[in-house]
């Protein structure tokens, strides 16, 4: 099993970035994807979700307008496309699938660092 | 949106040792709980879901307890490799899904 997440890097603020969280080994187009993340030194906090349908998305009111939830089913990729940065979405951002029989996170990866600073 | 709170902060505890955390969430969240293990620069991994079930290849050191909006965490002999700090989550009523601040285990 790997989720392996991509694309981090230092960006400045108003600047865009995009994700990549690809999955092999799992099962991938039947479950919700999850973003979540966790800023240096802070717990975890919720981000997006897409459902398995690609049709159905939700965000977190602090990045709502700002990013965009998506995924390839074809590629077993998701996607996390964030705009207008702000210093305060500095974070490591973790992918994870929805969980075999409810909406817990059974599969993560290891994270990709995100930096916005001038 | 729930409000999820883990209690203690800290907790320090000698190897051998049981351990217990708390999560207290808001509202109900009825057996909608899962605790996760989080070790330095690594990712969360998932313990326990559905209040009481533990994942695949989690030990059975590791039991959870609870519902409504009480929850427990129980590691009944600590070994070295449990010391870490422990989330709470809530997946009944969302989004937002719901983290609790997290409980850091040391060792005493």
């Amino acid at each position: 099993v790997q989720v392996v997440e991509s694309g981090g890097g230092l960006v400045q603020p108003g600047g865009s970035l995009r994700l990549s969280c690809a999955v092999s080994g799992l099962t991938f187009n039947s479950y919700a994807m999850n973003w979540v993340r966790q800023a240096p030194g802070k717990g975890l906090e919720w981000v997006s979700t897409i459902g398995a349908n690609v049709v159905s998305t939700h965000y977190a009111d602090s990045v709502k307008g700002r990013f965009t939830i998506s995924r390839d089913n074809s590629k077993s990729t998701l996607y996390l496309q964030m705009d207008s940065l702000r210093a305060e979405d500095t974070a490591v951002y973790f992918c994870a699938r929805e969980g075999e029989v409810d909406y817990y996170f059974d599969h993560w990866g290891q994270g990709t660092l995100v930096t916005v600073s001038s | 949106e729930i409000v999820m709170t883990q209690s203690p902060a800290t907790l320090s505890v000698p190897p051998g040792e049981r351990a217990t955390l708390s999560c207290r969430a808001s509202q109900s969240v009825s057996s909608k709980l899962a605790w996760y293990q989080q070790k330095p620069g690594q990712a969360p991994r998932l313990l326990i879901y559905g209040a009481s079930t533990r994942a695949t290849g989690i030990p059975a050191r590791f039991s959870g307890s609870g519902s409504g909006t009480e929850f427990t965490l129980t590691i009944s002999s600590l070994q070295s490799e449990d010391f870490a700090v422990y989330y709470c989550q809530q997946y009944s009523n969302w989004p937002p899904y719901t983290f609790g601040q997290g409980t850091k285990l040391e060792i005493k």
